[in-house]
């Protein structure tokens, strides 16, 4: 069972647009940042959002995140088939000491 | 551009010892970076289990502390894990990486799974 609360899945059509939630608590997201990772298959996660919000270079603008409270989202506009990937959201957690994720977030493009 | 390159066995026997390293070319592991381990069971998320900095110092997740041992060779620019006693529970996909701060992961190896069956 992971600390940080994900839908299991999610999933829209080419050029929609798409939400997936992070929920937490007090101990990781509600002091920490938050930052998303997404996750090809058989391949390792890459950085997608960090500090909340903030793009990495190469990141295309479609992919957004926000922040607020112990929530967070990541929305990702103009759907495209390659974004179909796992998405996981990811914070510093006091109680661990360490970092802890969400259970990831299957993305379909239908 | 700083790279990791995780290696060791594939297969462990039960109640063996997982042994993993991790070797980072492209930057010094001397900066003042906790090398951390993660893994990854098959279908599920990420699991921290811990890291190392440069003078040796160590944070291990509660759940895995009574096991598992990370140790650095500067020498050699890599950081090893153990896990010992090992069941199928721990079967999955291991990743070095290092992080920017906090959460934030900018590099990651590309993963070795390792499987715990006799």
């Amino acid at each position: 069972q992971s600390v940080l609360t994900q839908p299991p899945s999610a999933s829209g059509t080419p050029g929609q647009r798409v939400t997936i939630s992070c929920s937490g608590s007090s101990s990781n997201i509600g002091t920490y940042t938050l930052n998303w990772y997404q996750q090809f298959p058989g391949t390792a996660p890459k950085l997608l959002i960090y500090s909340n919000d903030q793009r990495p270079s190469g990141v295309p603008d479609r992919f957004s995140g926000s922040k607020s409270g112990t929530s967070a989202s990541l929305a990702i506009s103009g759907l495209q088939s390659e974004d179909e990937a796992a998405y996981f959201c990811a914070a510093w957690d006091d109680s661990l000491n360490g970092p802890v994720f969400g259970g990831g977030t299957k993305l379909t493009v239908l | 551009q700083v790279q990791l390159q995780e290696s060791g066995p594939g297969l462990v026997n039960p109640s063996g010892t997982l042994s993993l390293t991790c070797t980072v070319s492209g930057g010094s592991i001397s900066t003042n970076n906790g090398w951390t381990w993660f893994r990854q069971p098959p279908g599920k998320g990420l699991e921290w289990i811990g890291e190392i900095y440069p003078s040796g110092t160590t944070n291990y997740n509660p759940s895995l502390k009574r096991r598992v041992t990370i140790s650095v060779d500067k020498s050699k620019n890599q950081f090893s894990l153990k896990l010992r006693s090992v069941t199928a529970a721990d079967t999955g996909v291991y990743y070095c990486a290092r992080p920017t701060t906090g959460a934030r992961f900018d590099y990651w190896g590309q993963g070795t799974l390792v499987t715990v069956s006799s």
